[in-house]
């Protein structure tokens, strides 16, 4: 079945520094949302992507859909303590279900 | 805006009970809910698409007499966690959408099978 992969599992950065964590799916996808989730909190929407090769941005937040549909990235640039938490990718084929990635765990030390 | 509340919080029961979980979304009408099943620091796991109205869709590996879903109206869906055991203990949160894309996610419910 379909499978997302998300790498790094881990992230610590020191406030100032730059993360990316990036996706990867084993098929095609209709689009793909990146979440948000705090420590002891429940997954936040952040942002779709549809059209491959989208490039869309969020303030220090840079979101990408692979031209293949098939790979995304998530940058955040000048990390903040307020950037900690766990972000997960979700792809989605044509049935509108979403197949979460394993997250990526950011820790920013200030 | 687009809340999803998620009753109760958290529940602790004993071995071989059954607990429910309802999960509404307060301020629009959700086409589909979604169960999906958290373990610490995992991803989560989709267990379940529900339809206002029809029968539920089970992932593969997820047994539906265990896990009974009942999603009674545009804004209410229960999960019903029956003949409860230790291993179930998790982090259950539920999703809702109004379109044909974004979820929004409940609070979730810590379940603790003692």
């Amino acid at each position: 079945g379909q499978q997302v992969m998300q790498i790094p599992q881990y992230q610590h950065v020191q406030e100032g520094e730059d993360f990316t964590t990036y996706c990867n799916s084993s098929t095609t996808l209709s689009n793909i949302q990146w979440y948000k989730q705090r420590p002891g909190g429940h997954p936040v929407f952040l942002i779709q992507l549809v059209k491959s090769g989208e490039v869309k941005k969020q303030k220090r937040l840079t979101f990408q859909f692979g031209e293949a549909k098939k790979n995304s990235s998530l940058h955040i640039t000048a990390t903040q303590t307020t950037d900690v938490g766990t972000y997960f990718c979700a792809g989605s084929g044509n049935t509108g279900k979403l197949i979460f990635g394993q997250g990526t765990t950011l820790q920013v030390k200030p | 805006g687009a809340v999803v509340s998620q009753h109760p919080s958290w529940v602790i029961c004993k071995s071989g009970t059954s607990v429910k979980i309802e999960c509404r979304s307060l301020d629009f009408q959700a086409t589909t809910m979604f169960w999906y099943r958290q373990f610490p620091k995992q991803s989560l796991m989709l267990m379940a698409t529900s339809n206002e109205g029809s029968k539920a869709t089970y992932e593969q590996g997820v047994e539906k007499d265990k896990f009974l879903i009942n999603h009674a109206s545009l804004t209410l869906s229960t999960l019903t966690v029956t003949s409860a055991h230790p291993e179930d203990s998790s982090f259950y949160i539920c999703s809702a959408t109004k379109g044909p894309y974004e979820q929004y996610f409940g609070p979730g419910t810590r379940l603790t099978v003692t």
